[in-house]
């Protein structure tokens, strides 16, 4: 297992479209992270699945986002009409839980460019 | 609500000098992680350190030692005698374990570019 991977690694798209990204955690993982990134900003938390359920959604999660992880694997994260300021980056973690370190792994990034 | 700040938007130092990178947090809770992430120009971010709470120890990795004292809120970074693969944006972050929701609350980065 190579670590978390994200595809794909650049989206440009006009705004109005709805994108999808795709996230694949470590294998033995059981939780995985959303975050957005700004340009000059830290990452920003935006929901999270223990195996399929999504337990918390932040408010910066609008209507238009929703994520999925139907099978406790992969997870997808839909922009619906894609507005220009949702122009970032789009970090996926995952993490064991119990775990003894808390640690997370997190993928490259998706980066979107909303025209 | 917890927060994390990095008041040091962007340092330069030149090749060899040592460099300590400031982080502050805020948080109500007594049980809490932070940690340390670097994230390169490829734009992945890269684990360092991660102290929990309870632990006030010192520690140092090679180059790279890190400083908590809860007293101050404070938990900062120093690279001795940087090089310039050390250039990179490092993150400073907070996670609340209370209610086991692990989410990291990041502060704004600190640029760091070393000079050959």
């Amino acid at each position: 297992d190579t670590g978390v991977s994200q595809d794909p690694r650049h989206k440009i798209t006009k705004r109005g479209q709805n994108v999808t990204f795709r996230c694949d955690p470590i294998s033995e993982h059981n939780r995985l992270y959303w975050y957005r990134q700004t340009l000059g900003q830290g990452p920003e938390f935006l929901t999270y699945f223990q195996n399929e359920a999504q337990l918390e959604k932040s408010r910066l999660l609008s209507d238009r986002f929703s994520a999925e992880r139907p099978k406790g694997s992969f997870s997808t994260l839909e922009i619906q009409r894609t507005e220009q300021g949702d122009s970032a980056m789009y970090l996926c973690a995952s993490s064991h839980f119990p775990g003894q370190t808390y640690e997370q792994y997190f993928g490259p990034g998706t980066r979107l460019t909303v025209t | 609500a917890q927060k994390v700040t990095q008041a040091q938007t962007e340092i330069s130092v030149v090749e060899k000098e040592d460099v300590t990178l400031d982080c502050v947090y805020e948080t109500r809770d007594t049980t809490y992680y932070l940690f340390w992430y670097k994230q390169p120009p490829s734009g992945e971010l890269v684990f360092l350190i991660r102290r929990n709470s309870f632990d006030e120890q010192n520690e140092i990795s090679g180059r790279y030692s890190w400083n908590f004292q809860k007293s101050t809120s404070s938990f900062n970074f120093t690279i001795t005698a940087s090089q310039v693969v050390d250039s990179a944006v490092y993150f400073c972050a907070l996670s609340e374990v209370n209610f086991g929701n692990e989410k990291l609350t990041f502060g704004t980065g600190t640029r760091l570019t070393i000079i050959p």
